[in-house]
């Protein structure tokens, strides 16, 4: 069974700059990208970065981009995401998801963790 | 860039039929691909369309995904309703180089 459980998250003052974490278990965590979505309270799904499976390409989306850096360590199947500059608007619950791929344009994802609360608040 | 548009809420009874839609702001769906979410309250989201019309194992076939090529639209048909429908659906495909959500469409069945 595929298992993602994030940590991390908290209540961090404005600028501050926390590391998420997500533990993979019940698949081969190297075969596959892994992405960071996020929800703010009450709002939709939004996309924030992806990596690919040996770490070496990464996209990031625009609101996060020079801020955030994702990354991964295959040999402890985690994934990472290292937030700086945090502001009030970055405050949602972070989402570690399992990227596929389904031929062309085709990519998706089918497996969520649970969520990270981070809360951006003096 | 584009973005994908939602209704932000669609209401129907249980046993019927409700159709979701999501719109392309600019190009086309052909070979675009589009996935759906569903995300009951409290809960992470799940898939339950991806590849535009395909299902993932233990989603029921009450579940079907569709491309209009015409309207630039996608659209998630759910068929038999029950309570437990009752979520937040999203659209998603991908722009070439970062993943694009639509903004979420609330379902309630009554």
């Amino acid at each position: 069974e595929v298992q993602l459980v994030e940590s991390g998250g908290g209540l961090v003052q404005p600028g501050g700059s926390p590391r998420l974490s997500c533990a993979a278990s019940g698949f081969t965590f190297s075969n596959y990208w892994m992405h960071w979505v996020r929800q703010a309270p009450g709002k939709g799904l939004v996309w924030v970065s992806v990596i690919n499976s040996d770490g070496t390409s990464t996209r990031y989306a625009d609101s996060v981009k020079g801020r955030f850096t994702i990354s991964r360590d295959n040999a402890k199947n985690t994934l990472y995401l290292q937030m700086n500059s945090l502001r009030a608007e970055d405050t949602a619950v972070y989402y570690c998801a399992r990227g596929r791929y389904c031929g062309g344009d085709c990519y998706w994802i089918d497996s969520w963790g649970q969520g990270t609360l981070v809360t951006v608040s003096s | 860039n584009f973005m994908l548009t939602q209704p932000h809420s669609v209401s129907e009874s249980p046993g019927k039929t409700v159709t979701i839609s999501c719109t392309r702001s600019s190009d086309s769906f052909a070979s675009k691909y589009v996935q759906w979410y569903q995300q009951r309250p409290g809960s992470s989201p799940i898939t339950v369309i991806y590849d535009d019309n395909q299902r993932p194992s233990g989603v029921p076939d009450r579940f079907s995904g569709s491309i209009d090529s015409s309207s630039n639209s996608a659209s998630l048909t759910i068929s038999g309703l029950k309570t437990e429908d009752e979520a937040d659906y999203y659209c998603q495909s991908y722009d070439g180089s970062t993943w694009v959500f639509g903004g979420g469409t609330k379902l309630t069945v009554l």
